[in-house]
């Protein structure tokens, strides 16, 4: 059976800090996505990453895909309120159709 | 694009009572679509894959007679919560997946409270 674990699973931070979150597995993935998840809402694609090594910038967010394709990290510099949510990633593996989520980082931004 | 709408958002119901939730792709056409439960401050949990046309295919422990799945067109899946009880009480959340890409697009949740 193919585990994601995500850590930290809470983060509380002050506004313009830079945190990073981590998403990993003891299995190979063929593409990871991360998601930001808004309390009462549904999760929102922020990025598929699905190349070993891959780096994929979206504006203040950094995520890495690992050389193995079993982990990743997603980096965000100078955190603002808006960042605040729970990040979610998701697997999907080399032989299954299924995708796997992992259990989360809930995150909050205090101004 | 990409837009999944999920209804109601919200639904208070009698223990007992039957309860569906559609969830519906507006620009896309998904050929598999899922549904997740979600408890207050933890993962989603996958229920079913459901794809058009054919049986839902249900996770081990998700009972089927009691959460029906219809995926009737390319763009609509219906979940009905059968003589719903207050364990079922639960954030529902579903997803649609468009065909050739591994990417999952979600509704906005229907929040479920069973008196």
């Amino acid at each position: 059976t193919q585990l994601l674990e995500q850590s930290p699973q809470f983060l509380s931070i002050q506004e313009g800090e830079n945190l990073t979150v981590y998403c990993n597995s003891s299995s190979v993935f063929s593409s990871l996505q991360w998601y930001r998840q808004e309390p009462g809402e549904g999760p929102v694609l922020l990025v598929t990453v699905v190349t070993g090594g891959e780096v994929k910038k979206l504006k203040r967010l950094t995520f890495q895909f690992g050389d193995a394709r079993k982990d990743s990290s997603l980096h965000i510099t100078a955190a603002q309120p808006g960042d605040t949510g729970l990040y979610l990633c998701a697997g999907e593996g080399t032989s299954y159709d299924k995708v796997i989520f992992g259990p989360g980082t809930s995150l909050s931004v205090i101004p | 694009g990409a837009v999944v709408s999920q209804h109601p958002s919200r639904v208070i119901c009698k223990s007992g009572t039957s309860v569906k939730i559609e969830c519906r792709s507006l620009d896309f056409q998904a050929t598999t679509m899922f549904w997740y439960r979600q408890f207050p401050k933890q993962s989603l949990m996958l229920m079913a894959t459901s794809n058009e046309g054919s049986k839902a295919t249900y996770e081990q422990g998700v009972e089927k007679d009691k959460f029906l799945i219809n995926h009737a067109s390319l763009t609509l899946s219906t979940l009905t919560v059968t003589s719903a009880h207050p364990e079922d009480s639960s954030f529902y959340i579903c997803s649609g997946e468009r065909a050739g890409y591994n990417e999952q697009f979600f509704g906005p949740g229907t929040r479920l409270t069973v008196l």
